[in-house]
């Protein structure tokens, strides 16, 4: 139980362009999800924190504009990448909790983003 | 919200027992401790989690003092294959729902 998937798992895009990631809990309703960035040899560092149906919350520095976030059902929260440029390259991992039921946030197996 | 604070690498041999400690001084009331193992480009495996005393699970013990600043991530008998890095994790409740912040971690490196 408690899985979290993610699609794609890496993806390679031209810089400019947009790119969509997708963070489903495949076997339990996630109510908030959250979107982590890491960085080789680094911690995960949270980008923001998305609640079902709610817009999503920021951490300091991270541009709401530039990283989009969907939450829009139970089971699948969205991040894109809008105009990507190679320094957006990095490991992109969500995880999904069904709060406050429970204390425990499940990871995705993370995506790699590659700008060019 | 709860800073956590490891030791940024530990080294051990195979079939040896692990401790891990964690301080989190600042932890408050309704915080979970929550202990979780990534392998490189890989999303994070929650391992074990509790709140306070002893708890145990299939793959490891957690231990947590009677004040709850520190914890203590007990792993038997390393192999090979446990090499990673190792997160605790505080998570706190506030008026926007939960949140965790995830500190530095103890990379274990496990030796033949």
């Amino acid at each position: 139980g408690a899985v979290v998937s993610q699609h794609p798992s890496w993806v390679i895009c031209k810089s400019g362009t947009s790119v969509k990631i997708e963070c489903r809990s495949l076997d339990f309703q996630a109510t908030t999800m959250f979107w982590y960035r890491q960085f080789p040899k680094q911690s995960l560092m949270l980008m923001a924190t998305s609640n079902e149906g709610s817009k999503a919350t920021y951490e300091q520095g991270v541009e709401k504009d530039k990283f989009l976030i969907n939450h829009a059902s139970l089971t699948l929260s969205t991040l894109t990448v809008t105009s990507a440029h190679p320094e957006d390259s990095s490991f992109y991992i969500c995880s999904a909790g069904d709060f406050p039921s429970t204390d425990t946030q499940y990871f995705g197996p993370g995506t790699r983003l590659t700008v060019l | 919200l709860a800073k956590t604070t490891q030791p940024i690498s530990m080294d051990s041999y195979e079939g040896q027992e692990v401790n891990i400690t964690c301080s989190h001084n600042n932890i408050a009331t309704n915080d979970y401790i929550t202990w979780y193992q990534q392998f490189p480009s890989q999303g994070p495996r929650f391992i074990i989690q509790g709140y306070k005393t002893k708890v145990t699970n299939e793959v490891a013990s957690l231990f947590i003092p009677a004040d709850r600043k520190s914890s203590t991530l007990s792993l038997p008998r390393v192999s090979l294959s446990d090499t990673a890095v190792y997160y605790c994790l505080v998570g706190s409740r506030n008026t926007g729902g939960f949140k965790t912040i995830f500190g530095a971690g103890t990379r274990l490196f496990v030796k033949a």
